[in-house]
């Protein structure tokens, strides 16, 4: 089945440590995000990236870095200049814009819980 | 900068009853796409509708249609026959023609009433 996958579902840190989030989608998309998630709150988009090796900053970049070595793979890492990195990450893909057409919408996975500890 | 506004922080509707979702945005552009998302307490994000704004027609999936007024900015979504299944937060999001940028609007958490 095509989809998109997200890994650990749950994840811990400790202050000052760096740790990555995994992203990995098998749609064949070459549009991939990475957005936070606080309580109560909607989606902010963290990084985004339109085809392999290019990523553009989202609204909350600092503190995050990102990749795309491969079309597939979008890993977001959590750096320890995020000063209040505890939220719930979402990845999402979908197909690259500018072509007028349907089937336009994201996929998203299941998450990952980030707590700091 | 586009942006996306969903004014109701939080709505009831009786089941079976119709229920409208508010979304305004902002952009300077023609050529864009407008998504409804719905986020249940599982947390997957699922996409309900979709409108492509060259499209002067209003979406319809079902029970779920929306009131996609361009020249207001505007893309409410209605929700007839309401059903104990479609308590969520539901999201409002907004992608330029080119540019791949998909930004949403802080939510508007829907509860079905019995």
């Amino acid at each position: 089945d095509g989809g998109i996958t997200q890994s650990p579902k749950y994840l811990f840190r400790k202050e000052g440590q760096n740790v990555t989030l995994s992203c990995e989608q098998n749609l064949n998309h070459d549009a991939m995000y990475w957005y936070r998630q606080d309580p109560g709150q909607g989606l902010r988009l963290i990084y985004y990236s339109q085809i392999v090796n290019d990523f553009q900053k989202g609204d909350i970049a600092e503190g995050y870095s990102v990749s795309r070595e491969k079309k597939e793979s979008f890993p977001l890492t959590v750096t320890s200049a995020q000063k209040n990195p505890t939220a719930f990450y979402l990845c999402a893909s979908s197909r690259r814009q500018g072509m007028l057409s349907s089937n336009t919408e994201a996929f998203f996975g299941q998450g990952t819980r980030l707590t700091v500890v | 900068a586009q942006t996306v506004t969903q004014s109701q922080p939080e709505m009831s509707v009786q089941e079976a009853e119709t229920v409208t979702l508010s979304c305004t945005y902002d952009t300077s552009e023609s050529d864009y796409y407008l998504f409804w998302y719905k986020q249940p307490p599982s947390r997957q994000m699922i996409l309900v509708i979709r409108q492509e704004a060259y499209k002067q027609q209003n979406a319809t999936e079902n029970r779920f249609s929306v009131n996609f007024q361009k020249a207001a900015k505007s893309f409410s979504l209605k929700i007839s026959d309401s059903q104990l299944g479609d308590a969520a937060m539901y999201f409002c999001a907004y992608c330029m023609e080119y540019g791949n940028k998909l930004v949403f609007g802080a939510g508007t958490i829907l509860r079905v009433k019995s």
